[in-house]
């Protein structure tokens, strides 16, 4: 199973893209990228997920490399609503997910 | 929507009591999970489940068990509640396959144990 890195904080302007990496150097052929992220004292909200080829929804865009080691979320336009923890996950074994400590993202009036 | 809904947001226990955290999901899903989140240390696999019945260990385990004698309810139980299980508690349900994506999350129930 794959493990992920990610930097514990970063901060982004209001208005500005939000952009948040994330390592998985030994991700298998079959693990999806998923996103999820957690507005306090709520519980953890599916934003996306990819395999190979970049993916966007209405929430953000997720950008996957050619060598599937690595990733980046982007919230094109950052609102304070966006502030959260973002939790990058490219583990999966069965049917469970397993979270690490994830990226607090602090968006900046 | 699918809706998770654990039965208490706050809950104060005392050291040695039996506590039940209770999750209900209303979509039908065969999957079920407890997790626990603590500062630091993110969001950890306490138990799961992918049918009536069945259940499967996680990360930890240890002074915890569970029961789901009903698809759409999963139960945590602490057999004797410590001060070290004091934490959010959340319950989560998916569809099968294994690629769904579809996590949905309870709000949360935050234990205190004294």
């Amino acid at each position: 199973d794959a493990k992920t890195t990610q930097p514990p904080s970063m901060d982004c302007a209001e208005g500005r893209a939000a952009n948040l990496p994330c390592n998985h150097s030994t991700i298998s052929g079959n693990e999806y990228v998923y996103w999820y992220r957690q507005i306090h004292s709520q519980g953890p909200q599916y934003i996306i997920h990819g395999l190979k080829n970049n993916e966007t929804n209405e929430m953000a865009s997720l950008i996957i490399t050619e060598d599937r080691k690595s990733s980046t979320l982007i919230l094109p336009h950052a609102t304070l609503r966006d502030t959260a923890v973002y939790y990058c996950i490219a583990r999966v074994t069965g049917n469970q997910f397993y979270f690490g400590t994830g990226t607090s993202l602090t968006v900046i009036p | 929507d699918v809706k998770v809904t654990q039965s208490s947001r706050y809950l104060v226990k005392r050291t040695g009591e039996k506590v039940f955290l209770e999750c209900v999901q209303d979509m039908d899903h065969e999957n079920m999970f407890w997790y626990r989140q603590d500062p630091g240390l993110g969001l950890r696999l306490i138990y799961f489940s992918y049918d009536v019945k069945m259940k499967e260990k996680g990360d930890i385990p240890e002074g915890y068990s569970v029961s789901r004698e009903k698809k759409e309810r999963f139960s945590l139980i602490l057999e004797s509640a410590s001060t070290n299980q004091t934490s959010m508690y959340l319950c989560a349900s998916s569809r099968r396959p294994r690629a769904s994506p579809d996590y949905t999350f309870g709000s949360g129930t935050r234990l205190t144990v004294v």
